[in-house]
């Protein structure tokens, strides 16, 4: 069964930094994409950052809203993707979930139940 | 970048049909995903590439895209289906290649 965890969400104050987890079961990380998409409260869909499959050369691409200050990446050996974010501010605050999708063509079918950063001091 | 735009909400009454559109320019040469999302909840995919379901999404949703204009398609209406859609899809011609709606909010009277 595929499973979506996220964990590492919590209150951080504004210049600080968080890593999120999302652990992965029933698939591998590596051989698919990988999202993390974000809502802030009472707002919609905002994507994040996408990871590539192996097989499409693990590129990586952010919103211009987070490049610079967010990092995407996987550690296959724990089939886990992170999401490290620096330098945050009050805007970054929203529920974080990650996603993955077999191919772009099937979009994103597995969501994980997402987890909470809220920046403020 | 390529921007995606939904009406912010679509009402229905019980048994009607609800269409949920999504423009974007020459959205019809794209595969377009939507997906559920209820209050609280993590989204769910509904309907991907233009008009397939996943496993366990009833025959009452349906997709299409043409031209300019992507619907989603939610016939006999239910209470149940009451919730924010959202529409998205891959672009590869640049540095975002994920790109969402900004969401329909389905209202069923």
């Amino acid at each position: 069964e595929v499973q979506l965890v996220e964990s590492g969400g919590g209150l951080v104050q504004p210049g600080g930094s968080l890593r999120l987890s999302c652990a992965a079961s029933g698939f591998t990380v590596s051989g698919d994409y990988m999202t993390w998409v974000r809502q802030a409260p009472g707002k919609g869909l905002e994507w994040v950052s996408v990871i590539y499959s192996d097989g499409s050369g693990g590129r990586t691409y952010y919103a211009d809203s987070v490049k610079g200050r967010f990092t995407i990446s996987r550690d296959n050996s724990k089939n886990t993707l992170y999401l490290q974010m620096n330098d945050v501010r009050t805007e970054d605050t929203a529920v974080y979930y990650c996603a993955r999708a077999r191919y772009s063509v099937t979009g994103f079918d597995y969501w994980g139940q997402g987890t909470l950063v809220t920046v403020s001091s | 970048s390529y921007v995606l735009t939904q009406p912010p909400s679509v009402s229905v009454a019980p048994g009607q049909t609800a269409r949920i559109t999504c423009g974007g320019n020459n959205i019809g040469s794209e595969g377009v995903h939507w997906y559920q999302q209820k209050p609280g909840q993590a989204p769910v995919l509904v309907v991907y590439d233009d008009s397939d379901r996943p496993s366990g999404i009833p025959e009452r949703f349906s997709g299409s895209n043409s031209g300019n204009t992507a619907t989603l398609t939610i016939s006999w209406v239910e209470a149940g289906d009451e919730a924010d859609y959202y529409c998205q899809l891959w672009d590869s011609s640049g540095d975002h290649p994920v790109v969402f709606g900004g969401g329909t909010t389905l209202t069923v009277l």
